[in-house]
């Protein structure tokens, strides 16, 4: 069974760079039939996607967030990896991984998800 | 504002059925057969109930269902329990200016 699970660190500063990283068990991220991605849930609010890379590197990002975000993937690792620059309290959130399917190039449903992990921006 | 617009909350008696809507545009909902769905209980993470508008996926029961009319997605819940009780989002490809995938606001489901 396929298991995600998410690790960071839970406290920023303003300014600073976020870095996530999920870990895939119980599969290969080097699957054409699926996209890896991350999306959020600030604090008593709905989600909303973040970014999301195939197993070739080919990557998608949410354009509200696009200037400062990066995804990238470690196949070695069976990792992929989450880079969110110059956060504000607004990006204080629970951030999920994810395993997307998509249809040919277009991206479909959600499933697994990751526990989440919660990141805080403070200073 | 979310791209796509449920209710903020339905309720229903154990036993009943009730339908979440959630509406859209042609660039999404409307155009694409892509529609999914996903149950989050408090504290938990939001699992996977409906894909491509109307398929279940293994392990979730058939009390849960999904349509699709025009732009506007409908997930039904029928004999609800008190478990259901849970928050409730739908999402969807997207081919507008930006293309790929938007969720809902959320509903939340209160089994009274």
């Amino acid at each position: 069974q396929l298991q995600l699970q998410e690790s960071g660190p839970g406290l920023l500063k303003p300014s600073e760079t976020l870095s996530l990283t999920c870990t895939i068990s119980g599969g290969s991220i080097s699957s054409s039939s699926y996209n890896w991605g991350w999306t959020r849930q600030s604090p008593g609010k709905g989600l909303e996607w973040i970014a999301s890379i195939s197993y070739s590197g080919a990557t998608y990002y949410n354009p509200s967030l696009e200037s400062r975000v990066t995804i990238s993937v470690d196949t070695s690792k069976n990792q992929f990896s989450l880079r969110l620059s110059s956060v504000t309290a607004t990006d204080t959130a629970i951030y999920y991984c994810v395993r997307q399917i998509h249809d040919g190039s277009v991206p479909d449903w959600f499933d697994p998800w990751g526990q989440g992990t919660l990141v805080t921006v403070s200073s | 504002q979310s791209a796509l617009t449920q209710p903020a909350s339905v309720s229903g008696s154990p036993g009943q059925s009730i339908t979440i809507s959630c509406t859209g545009s042609s660039s999404d909902v409307g155009g694409h057969n892509y529609v999914s769905w996903y149950q989050q209980h408090p504290g938990k993470p939001p699992k996977l109930m409906i894909y491509d508008v109307s398929n279940r996926p293994s392990g979730v029961s058939n009390r849960f269902s999904g349509s699709k009319s025009g732009n506007t997605a409908s997930l039904t819940i029928s004999g609800l329990q008190p478990e259901d009780e849970a928050d409730y989002y739908c999402s969807s490809y997207t081919s507008g200016r930006f293309p790929f995938v938007v969720f809902g606001g959320g509903t939340k489901l209160t089994v009274l």
